[in-house]
């Protein structure tokens, strides 16, 4: 399989639960990055990854948790999340800043929390 | 700080007509743009990039934009639009340093109308 890939596609989740979100690229890309896409409103960029490690935290409460394990895979931790958490999220990798090639977008998780 | 106004959330158009998605932004350094293409139930793909160069830029699928530095703008054009046009469409800029974020705007729609 190639490009980004995202699971599972939809998620329905109480407030109580803990679930996860999975991201893999299969682009050899070095940097991943987590996107929060809410109705009119532009995207938000919650986490970048570049080579494993964090580099971009944009002030995302405590209950989102990333975890990225190697440069092909990235995970997006959730526990007692709010009903205005429900969103589209999107996994992204670009091979450096993405400046050059731009980013490669998964097809996202659609979350509904209720 | 950067910042991307697209001007029209919503723009319908009939099939074959030419189309304009308008996009300024703000910044006080030098500045690379993007439009990106979200088709319904997908993630987000690079139509094109102004990274410096011709300020006439050709994407896929038969976009083009300009850049113009003067009226800090970055619209997208296409001659002749299809039905299978229908999408949201992102304008999105990153500092020329190569720092790891975008800034998108909040999205227009297009409509082509049979």
């Amino acid at each position: 399989e190639t490009g980004v890939t995202q699971t599972p596609r939809h998620l329905v989740m109480g407030m109580t639960n803990k679930k996860s979100l999975k991201c893999e690229q299969h682009l050899g890309h070095n940097a991943m990055y987590w996107y929060k896409q809410s109705a009119k409103k532009p995207l938000e960029l919650m986490f970048v990854y570049s080579l494993e490690e964090r580099v971009e935290n944009n002030s995302v409460p405590s209950r989102f948790s990333p975890e990225c394990p190697n440069s092909s895979h990235l995970f997006l931790h959730l526990h007692t999340l709010q009903p205005e958490d429900s969103a589209l999220y999107l996994c992204a990798s670009s091979q450096d800043s993405g400046t050059l090639y731009g980013y490669t977008f998964g097809s996202g998780t659609r979350l509904t929390v209720v | 700080a950067q910042s991307v106004t697209q001007l029209d959330s919503q723009v319908p158009v009939f099939e074959e007509a030419p189309v304009e998605l308008r996009c300024n932004y703000s910044s006080s350094v030098s500045v690379y743009l993007f439009w990106y293409v979200q088709y319904p139930n997908q993630g987000l793909q690079l139509l094109l990039k102004y990274l410096s160069g011709s300020t006439l830029v050709k994407g896929i699928n038969g976009f083009e934009a300009e850049f113009n530095k003067s009226q800090t703008s970055f619209h997208l054009r296409k001659p002749s639009v299809h039905i299978s046009d229908t999408a949201e469409y992102f304008c999105a800029v990153s500092e020329a340093s190569g720092t790891y974020k975008y800034i998108f705007g909040t999205g227009t729609r297009l409509k082509v109308l049979a």
